[in-house]
């Protein structure tokens, strides 16, 4: 079974700085993909960055970024230049083969 | 238009009803998905179907039953509803492992 562990309930920002979000996992898989999803008060979920686990290249979307340390079996997710509209819930999944498994999600404020 | 539907957006009914909720992508994925989202906002995956062939079915009470006519669409059938069911049901799509693609969320209140 796969499990993955936010240990970041809630996190807060002022707007225009940066924060880290968080995450590592655990899976017997070798082939795996790792996502961040964001969930806005309007609790749509919406795909913010992916990374494949056999990239050694850190993927990088605009102003969100991750640090994947794969054999710490960490994936944190950066995101830069904070603005109000990144207010939301934050969650980590774990996919493959497997079954798809998210975080418990963290709760971001960027206050102004 | 919309990448993945989801009918209704919200639904409040009394226990012991029957109800269903429908799911639609115009993404040509392959897969698509249930998941239940608590009122911790916890995120758990309920069914999986690839091209009409049920793949993923977690520990769901058989009051629940998924149902895909065809690989566009996917639908949750709930029978006996208890107050217990009341949470928010994604719908979701992809193909293979690019990201799934979520519906507005379905928000089911058992009275």
């Amino acid at each position: 079974a796969q499990t993955v562990t936010q240990s970041q309930p809630e996190m807060s920002v002022q707007e225009a700085e940066t924060v880290t979000l968080s995450c590592t996992y655990d899976t017997s898989e070798n082939n795996y993909y790792l996502f961040w999803y964001k969930q806005p008060p309007s609790r749509q979920m919406i795909l913010v960055i992916r990374q494949e686990a056999y990239k050694q290249q850190n993927a990088t979307e605009n102003r969100f970024s991750v640090n994947f340390q794969k054999a710490a079996k960490s994936f944190s997710l950066k995101i830069s230049d904070s603005q109000l509209g990144d207010t939301a819930m934050y969650f980590c999944l774990s996919g493959g083969s497997y079954i798809p498994t998210f975080g418990r999600g963290t709760s971001l404020i960027v206050h102004p | 238009d919309t990448a993945v539907s989801q009918t209704p957006k919200y639904l409040v009914t009394q226990m012991g009803n029957d109800k269903s909720i429908k799911c639609e992508q115009n993404l040509g994925h392959d897969t698509m998905y249930w998941y239940k989202q608590d009122s911790k906002k916890f995120l758990k995956i309920m069914f999986s179907y690839n091209n009409k062939e049920l793949i993923i079915n977690e520990t769901v009470p058989n009051r629940f039953s998924p149902k895909s006519p065809d690989k566009a669409h996917l639908n949750l059938h709930i029978n006996s509803l208890e107050l217990g069911d009341s949470a928010v049901y994604f719908c979701a799509s992809s193909q293979a492992q690019r990201g799934q693609y979520f519906g507005p969320g379905t928000r089911l209140t058992v009275t």
